[in-house]
């Protein structure tokens, strides 16, 4: 089935370092979303990306989706304490009765303070 | 303020055992989903639902099974537990298929013995 490729997995920064992680596939995807998982709860959306070489920000967040189709990064500046926690890549495409994600294996966050 | 309820937060059953995990959403929402969360697996989709009675099998279905007897209800079933199914499940609902948004429930974690 189709794969996303996350990387790092891990990652151990200074607090007001700034952070970059991305997701790249052998597939194309109509869409591109960025989740984050707190400790102890479920994933929530951080930023939606619906075409080819857009660029979206949200506060201190920066996601570009690849002009490919098959790749995504994630930013995020100046990290504080609570950016810690686990970020998803997902990508969507058309399957059956609707659209399907498919998630990539997680980028653990922790911040030193 | 948009809710996704899971039962149980923490589950021990035996080998064998039948296992129910319910989740409820508050949101009317058509499409609803089970996925599985393993460390550097990612998320992984079991089943999903796109109307009450309507399932489709996701990318893992082995071992489980799923009820939706109403639109707000989700049910995952293990008919026999295994310990290779020792794991976070999460429960998400959407309410435009197209958009990727999803909303999370907070997880079950099942430890089987």
């Amino acid at each position: 089935g189709q794969q996303l490729n996350q990387s790092p997995q891990s990652m151990f920064i200074q607090e007001g370092e700034d952070v970059s992680m991305n997701c790249t596939s052998s597939s194309i995807f109509n869409t591109w979303l960025w989740y984050k998982q707190d400790p102890g709860e479920g994933p929530v959306l951080l930023i939606a990306l619906y075409k080819a070489g857009e660029l979206t920000s949200n506060g201190r967040l920066t996601a570009q989706f690849g002009i490919t189709r098959k790749d995504s990064f994630l930013n995020i500046s100046a990290s504080i304490p609570s950016d810690v926690g686990i970020y998803f890549c997902a990508g969507q495409l058309s399957w059956g009765y609707g659209n399907k994600l498919v998630f990539g294996a997680g980028t653990i966050l922790r911040v030193k303070s | 303020d948009v809710k996704v309820t899971q039962s149980s937060r923490y589950l021990v059953k035996r080998t064998g055992e039948k296992v129910f995990l319910e989740c409820v959403q508050d949101m009317d929402h058509e499409n609803m989903f089970w996925y599985r969360q393993d460390p550097g697996l990612g998320l992984r989709l079991i089943y999903f639902s796109y109307d009450v009675k309507m399932k489709e099998k996701g990318d893992i279905p082995e071992g489980y099974s799923v009820s939706r007897e109403k639109k707000e209800r989700f049910s995952l079933i293990l008919e026999s537990a295994s310990t290779n199914q020792t794991s976070m499940y999460l429960c998400a609902s959407d309410r435009d298929r197209n958009t990727g948004e999803l909303f999370f429930g907070e997880g079950s974690r099942l430890t089987v013995l």
